[in-house]
């Protein structure tokens, strides 16, 4: 049971570039996010999905947008990067209690 | 004043001490409250739910929640190096998505 895999697990960016963060999970949960996590810091949701083709804003969503064509499938897409982006992403999939929340491995994000 | 807070630590216990760990959160029709652990460089996992007032106790873990003071703690009892991580306090409402608290350093010495 892989649960739920990110790729890729480690990016370096320029300024302005684009990327896509995939994420699928395996676990059939209709609810999935995006969380990012800055050096010493907490999570921070970004974006989150109910079910296939629903997505909704989290707390930081500027700077990023996602998708949710399947119940598998959340990529998370930056446009434009900025040195403020450079993080650690979460994805994580859950229930649709959305308590009990799975996380995927993690990816680290530099952007220089 | 922030949703949800966390001293971010570190906290330093011998081994074999009790660890409490404390989280305080603003929103009072919050309804479930989480522990998470983190190592270092790894995601977060899932180590208590509590969701009513009072103990909640799995093995070594105990998570207390009191509603009316809005606050949330861990103890961990006979703490072991293997415990030295990052605690993520959690707290959600019904339909809505958690909010992580800042998280706490433990620093278990052998």
């Amino acid at each position: 049971n892989a649960g739920v895999t990110q790729t890729p697990k480690f990016r370096i960016l320029k300024i302005g570039q684009s990327m896509t963060l995939q994420c699928t999970q395996d676990m059939n949960h209709n609810y999935m996010y995006w969380y990012r996590q800055d050096p010493g810091m907490g999570l921070k949701l970004i974006y989150y999905s109910v079910g296939a083709g629903i997505t909704d804003k989290g707390e930081v969503p500027n700077g990023y947008n996602v998708s949710r064509s399947t119940t598998e499938d959340f990529p998370l897409r930056l446009e434009l990067a900025a040195p403020s982006q450079t993080s650690v992403y979460f994805c994580a999939s859950s229930y649709p209690d959305g308590n009990t929340i799975y996380f995927g491995e993690g990816s680290w994000l530099t952007v220089v | 004043q922030k949703e949800v807070e966390q001293n971010s630590g570190p906290l330093s216990v011998p081994e074999g001490a009790i660890a409490s760990l404390n989280c305080t959160y603003s929103d009072r029709v919050s309804q479930s409250f989480f522990w998470y652990r983190q190592y270092s460089g790894k995601s977060p996992e899932l180590i208590m739910s509590i969701y009513s007032n009072g103990d909640k106790e799995d093995g070594r873990f105990t998570a207390q929640l009191n509603k009316a003071s809005q606050y949330v703690s861990l103890l961990i009892r006979d703490s072991q190096p293997s415990d030295s991580a990052t605690y993520l306090c959690a707290v959600g409402r019904a339909g809505n998505m958690l909010t992580f608290g800042g998280g706490t350093r433990l620093m278990v010495k052998p």
